[in-house]
């Protein structure tokens, strides 16, 4: 069976410090990955998504950076946080080996907070 | 360009009476249709889809949502809720994917409190 594995699960950070977040799945190979940001407001912010390694897409502009080193670990990095940083962060995947459109999977986040 | 409306930020049940979470979508060509289920800080789990078919989806714990394409919705029910059933909820539309992406877009989520 697949699963989705993310760390740390809860993170304290200062403004301007790094940031490295990883997220790896087990089962599956070439899935779509996702990085999504869930603010207080509860909605669901999609950041980063890639089709394959070394492929990133962006949907927001920010300080944030993502990389997939490896068919099944997607890295979410900051060189300086900002306070607006803070959220729980989800990554997701989707297996591409069907034909139709599959669900996604989500991982149990990271509670980010930059102080 | 996709989008997906949860008209009610929350909504309140007794325990045992019949559950209704709204969900409306614009979409174009078929839309796939999505409901996610969140306990706090957790991530979202998946409930139930509608591809094609049958417009009422069966999904995990008693869940089942109806699709109504002249209305554009997807409304997620439960003939009687649970206590347990009290979280957060997403619906989320897709059109056809494409290219191997596949980027859904996610409503804002509805908060069920089943009352005890």
């Amino acid at each position: 069976s697949q699963t989705i594995h993310q760390w740390p699960a809860t993170l304290v950070q200062p403004v301007g410090s790094p940031l490295s977040l990883e997220c790896t799945v087990e089962g599956t190979s070439n899935p779509n990955l996702y990085w999504y940001r869930q603010a207080a407001g509860r909605g669901l912010q999609l950041l980063f998504y890639s089709v394959g390694i070394g492929q990133i897409s962006s949907e927001v502009p920010q300080n944030l950076s993502a990389s997939r080193p490896q068919d099944r670990q997607f890295i979410l990095s900051s060189k300086k946080l900002l306070l607006s940083d803070s959220g729980f962060y989800l990554c997701a995947w989707r297996s591409r080996l069907d034909r139709g459109p599959n669900e996604q999977f989500f991982g149990p986040g990271t509670r980010l907070t930059v102080l | 360009a996709q989008s997906v409306a949860q008209p009610e930020d929350q909504v309140n049940v007794a325990e045992g009476n019949p559950l209704t979470v709204k969900c409306t979508y614009s979409v174009s060509g078929n839309p796939y249709l999505f409901w996610y289920v969140q306990y706090p800080n957790r991530g979202l789990q998946f409930l139930l889809k509608y591809i094609t078919g049958d417009n009422l989806v069966k999904g995990s714990y008693g869940f089942e949502a109806e699709f109504n394409k002249s209305q554009t919705s997807f409304h997620l029910k439960k003939p009687s809720a649970l206590v347990s059933d009290s979280a957060l909820y997403f619906c989320a539309v897709s059109a056809h994917a494409s290219g191997g992406s596949y980027i859904p877009t996610f409503g804002r989520g509805t908060s069920l409190i089943v009352h005890p």
